[in-house]
């Protein structure tokens, strides 16, 4: 089976560029996580959905964070305008039944700012 | 305010059991504690999860207190493949709001 699948692996853009960051979730899975990693914050929970509703935007940064999930398959994580601080791994993950059941994570996005 | 503590690093030999604890204050009463593991290029990933007591599968044990302020993840005789970072994934929940908080992570390095 596939699991989670995020693209692009890596994104070199400069500053001020919209980023798109895309994740398709594991077929049949009902929620879904979009977290940011860099070493001096760890793994922070950005926004996740149930059912393609956002439950949960907390986590989200700045208004130059935006995410959608238009459907059961597909998910982006938008920054616009990107900045240099942005610079980070971002992970999508899926889970069944509830948002504290095992999460299947991606392989993740390399983002670099400039 | 959700606080996990996990131990920046350890260092273990080959064949030797392996016992990494996290901390939690605040923790939700009603909710799991999960561990991942993540090797280095790749997504976190899920090797046990328990609410109580000890739970244990094919890779490793999970001992949790009763007043779940803390939960140990034990890995038998470990191997250089285990070398990673171990992560706890703990429900936090107060004022209404509900937060998964993952400690900063243990790095393994398992020693030949």
């Amino acid at each position: 089976d596939a699991g989670v699948i995020q693209s692009p692996r890596h994104e070199v853009t400069e500053m001020g560029q919209e980023v798109t960051l895309r994740c398709k979730p594991i077929s049949g899975h009902d929620y879904l996580f979009w977290y940011r990693q860099t070493m001096m914050r760890g793994l922070e929970l950005l926004i996740y959905f149930n059912n393609n509703v956002p439950i949960d935007d907390s986590g989200m940064p700045e208004d130059r964070f935006s995410a959608k999930m238009p459907n059961a398959s597909f998910s982006t994580l938008k920054i616009q305008p990107s900045e240099p601080r942005d610079s980070a791994v971002y992970f999508c993950a899926s889970s069944l039944g509830g948002e504290n059941q095992p999460q299947h994570f991606g392989d993740g996005t390399r983002l670099s700012i400039l | 305010l959700a606080k996990t503590t996990q131990p920046i690093s350890m260092d273990s030999y080959e064949g030797q059991e392996v016992n990494i604890t996290c901390s939690h204050n605040n923790i939700a009463t009603n909710d799991y504690i999960t561990w991942y593991q993540q090797f280095p290029s790749q997504g976190p990933r899920f090797i046990i999860q328990g609410y109580k007591t000890k739970v244990t599968n094919e890779v490793a044990s999970l001992f949790i207190p009763a007043d779940r302020k803390s939960s140990t993840l034990s890995l038998p005789r470990v191997s250089l493949s285990d070398t990673a970072v171990y992560y706890c994934l703990v429900p936090y929940s107060g004022a209404g709001s509900y937060q998964l908080t993952f400690g900063k992570g243990t790095k393994l390095s398992v020693i030949p």
